[in-house]
């Protein structure tokens, strides 16, 4: 199947390290990325993963285990700008063959308070 | 200048009228996608489009039909539009280069708020 789960709501406060949790169960798999949608907007790109480990750009990293369908966004020094809704989103072979499409989850809305 | 965008922002239509959203990119992209977003849900997968003659249903491709003009276009058309066609629809676009073909990332449009009565 292509479930992709990842809690729907989660809260931190300022400061604080806050770990977002992605599970999914794909054939296909090929990479894994993370996106950040502010309310209204549009998502924008925030990582990816195809191979196992964590990945790190400043305040945010991305880990994946392939073996375990599992992947997480680490988000450390929450700023209340971090307060958004983040995707999930695999990349996969589609069944007949031939490129890769991107597959969402229905995103976590994490909500940082004072 | 953004490099995606779509028109119009907002649209509000009745039943059984038909509508068109277009999507513009100036990032040479050959992937162009469209996607609907419900509150709650997440991206859903429409159509998708890999260059100019190639064309693909996504997840939910029902009441939906595309046309991509050219690269740098790639419009969509609700033939006869149903209130549950309410949704914030994104197009978004993604490079294939030679030897990165597993890394797509998406640039996405700033979204249609389509309404419809």
């Amino acid at each position: 199947g292509q479930n992709i789960d990842q809690p729907t709501e989660m809260t931190a406060t300022e400061g604080a390290i806050v770990q977002i949790n992605c599970t999914y169960q794909t054939s296909g798999f090929n990479g894994l990325f993370w996106y950040q949608q502010h309310a209204g907007e549009a998502p924008t790109f925030l990582s990816y993963n195809v191979l196992d480990g964590l990945e790190e750009k400043g305040r945010f990293s991305s880990f994946l285990s392939r073996s375990k369908g599992y992947s997480y966004l680490l988000l450390k020094e929450l700023q209340m700008k971090d307060s958004a809704s983040y995707l999930c989103a695999v990349s996969l072979t589609p069944p007949s063959g031939g490129s890769y499409i991107p597959t969402f989850g229905r995103g976590t809305s994490l909500i940082v308070h004072p | 200048d953004a490099d995606v965008t779509q028109t119009p922002r907002n649209r509000i239509t009745k039943t059984g009228k038909r509508i068109m959203l277009e999507c513009s990119q100036t990032k040479g992209h050959d992937r162009m996608y469209w996607y609907r977003q419900d509150p709650g849900l997440g991206l859903q997968l429409i159509y998708y489009s890999f260059d100019v003659k190639d064309i693909n249903k996504g997840e939910i491709s029902d009441g939906y039909s595309v046309s991509r003009q050219a690269q740098a276009k790639f419009s969509l058309s609700l033939e006869s539009a149903i209130p549950n066609q309410t949704a914030l629809y994104f197009c978004a676009t993604s490079d294939s280069p030679v030897g990165r073909e597993l890394y797509n990332e998406q640039f996405f449009g700033p979204g249609t708020r389509l309404t419809v009565l």
